[in-house]
């Protein structure tokens, strides 16, 4: 595709109620990063996938959250018994490779608001 | 674990004014900068890198910043700003671990305001 495609764009859940984000990366993007962005503060890392891999979930706020990329490509963000301090903008940004200076194209976002 | 600095939340400027954010980050080792910026109603995007070389790098629409590692910096420079410049800029950075990605370690941001 053109570019990183989250969907919904707008989650609202009650408190309690589990929730799926979606990202489609750039076709043949290897590298597929999740960040979440609290109001009025900077991106914060969650989780990254190298492929079908999860080389790295130390971000993830508890368990929570969980995320998959069963085949390399589309990715899942799912978070379990929504919190109020759940609410955030998801982002998602993916990289052409696995390299650690590798421009990041970021998506638009989805932004969770838990009632 | 890294952290980023960046020093004003808010900035407002007239048009043509020179502008400088500030970044600061702290980790002793060998790391990739970054600024980021999100123009309203955008996806963040990136404004330039640096990684390796001419501590002084170019970016697009004509900013540049330069990395002080003695000073743990990486400040973002334009001479003359625009009205369209207005946007959330995003200071970054994330560790040289020998080859593999990484996330990146974001600053709070800084919201510019340009003035016509």
């Amino acid at each position: 595709g053109a570019g990183v495609s989250q969907s919904p764009r707008y989650k609202v859940a009650k408190r309690g109620q589990d929730v799926a984000l979606r990202c489609d990366p750039i076709s043949g993007h290897v590298s597929l990063f999740w960040y979440q962005q609290a109001l009025g503060q900077g991106p914060e890392f969650l989780t990254y996938f190298q492929n079908e891999a999860q080389l790295d979930k130390s971000g993830l706020p508890s368990d929570r959250f969980f995320a998959e990329r069963p085949e390399g490509s589309v990715s899942t963000l799912k978070i379990q018994r929504t919190q109020q301090e759940d609410s955030a903008v998801y982002l998602c940004a993916s990289s052409s490779s696995g390299e650690a200076n590798e421009k990041l194209f970021f998506g638009s976002g989805t932004q969770l608001s838990v009632l | 674990a890294q952290s980023v600095s960046q020093h004003n939340h808010h900035v407002i400027l007239s048009e043509a004014a020179s502008l400088e954010l500030g970044c600061n980050y702290s980790y002793g080792g060998t790391v990739n900068l970054f600024w980021y910026v999100q123009y309203p109603g955008q996806h963040l995007q990136l404004l330039l890198k640096y990684f390796s070389g001419d501590p002084l790098v170019k970016g697009i629409k004509g900013f540049e910043a330069e990395f002080i590692k003695s000073k743990f910096s990486f400040n973002l420079r334009k001479p003359s700003v625009q009205w369209s410049d207005t946007a959330e800029y995003f200071c970054a950075v994330n560790v040289y671990s020998g080859g593999g990605a990484d996330g990146l370690t974001f600053g709070k941001g800084t919201h510019l305001i340009i003035q016509p």
